[in-house]
């Protein structure tokens, strides 16, 4: 059965350091990956998207890779602040609009992160 | 600012009551979908639609949930009868799926914070 794991455990960083989350997927095969950001008591924002044939993509402090082979996501913040502390949220996305069907994500479980001063 | 809507935000009811939930998504999105969110299963899709008609939902239990789009502007989500299993954050996304893509992110709601008690 399709499986997608992310860290279960929070991840507590120190202030200023690169915090990297790991999505790992089996039985699947994405033609994208997307990255979400949750905050308590609020719904999932969107913050990257990358195409499975796109190895990185940057967007300011965020930087996600997606290796097809390994069948893994890395999500990286860098320099990263108290106000990046949040539940982070990877969905894989098989790109059905050409057979008719939507954008119809599946969600990992989310990785908490802490970011400490 | 554009942005999805959802009421009620929270409901308390008691096991065998009806539940209805609304969405209002964001004007323009053609694409709208429904989801439920819990500690031990995270974010699960529970149906999704298309241009108003609906595309899959295999992931709601048929029995008792149903959801419509009377409209564009409106979705609803319906409970009947209501079990205490059902406690949960119910969350409505839109998006712009597009034949070619690229694929878009989706637009989250609030929320609705269902207690069945």
């Amino acid at each position: 059965s399709q499986k997608i794991e992310q860290n279960s455990e929070a991840l507590n960083i120190q202030e200023g350091k690169t915090a990297t989350l790991t999505c790992n997927y089996t039985n699947y095969s994405p033609a994208y990956l997307q990255w979400y950001r949750q905050d308590p008591g609020r719904g999932p924002v969107f913050l990257l998207l990358i195409r499975e044939n796109e190895k990185e993509k940057r967007k300011e402090r965020l930087k996600v890779t997606f290796d097809t082979t390994l069948k893994q996501s890395l999500f990286h913040i860098t320099a990263s602040q108290p106000a990046d502390s949040a539940t982070y949220l990877c969905a894989l996305d098989r790109g059905e609009e050409l057979t008719g069907g939507g954008n119809k994500l599946t969600f990992g479980t989310g990785t908490q992160l802490k970011v400490e001063l | 600012d554009a942005r999805v809507t959802q009421t009620p935000r929270h409901k308390v009811t008691e096991m065998g009551q009806e539940v209805t939930m609304r969405c209002q998504p964001i004007l323009g999105h053609n694409t709208v979908f429904w989801y439920r969110q819990t500690m031990m299963q995270g974010l699960e899709l529970l149906a999704y639609f298309r241009n108003r008609a609906p595309l899959d939902d295999s992931g709601m239990p048929k029995d008792r949930f149903s959801a419509e789009m009377p409209d564009a502007t409106l979705a609803t989500l319906k409970i009947q009868p209501s079990e205490p299993r059902d406690s949960a954050v119910y969350f409505c996304a839109s998006g712009l799926t597009l034949l070619r893509g690229p694929n878009h992110e989706q637009f989250f709601g609030p929320g609705t914070r269902l207690t069945v008690l």
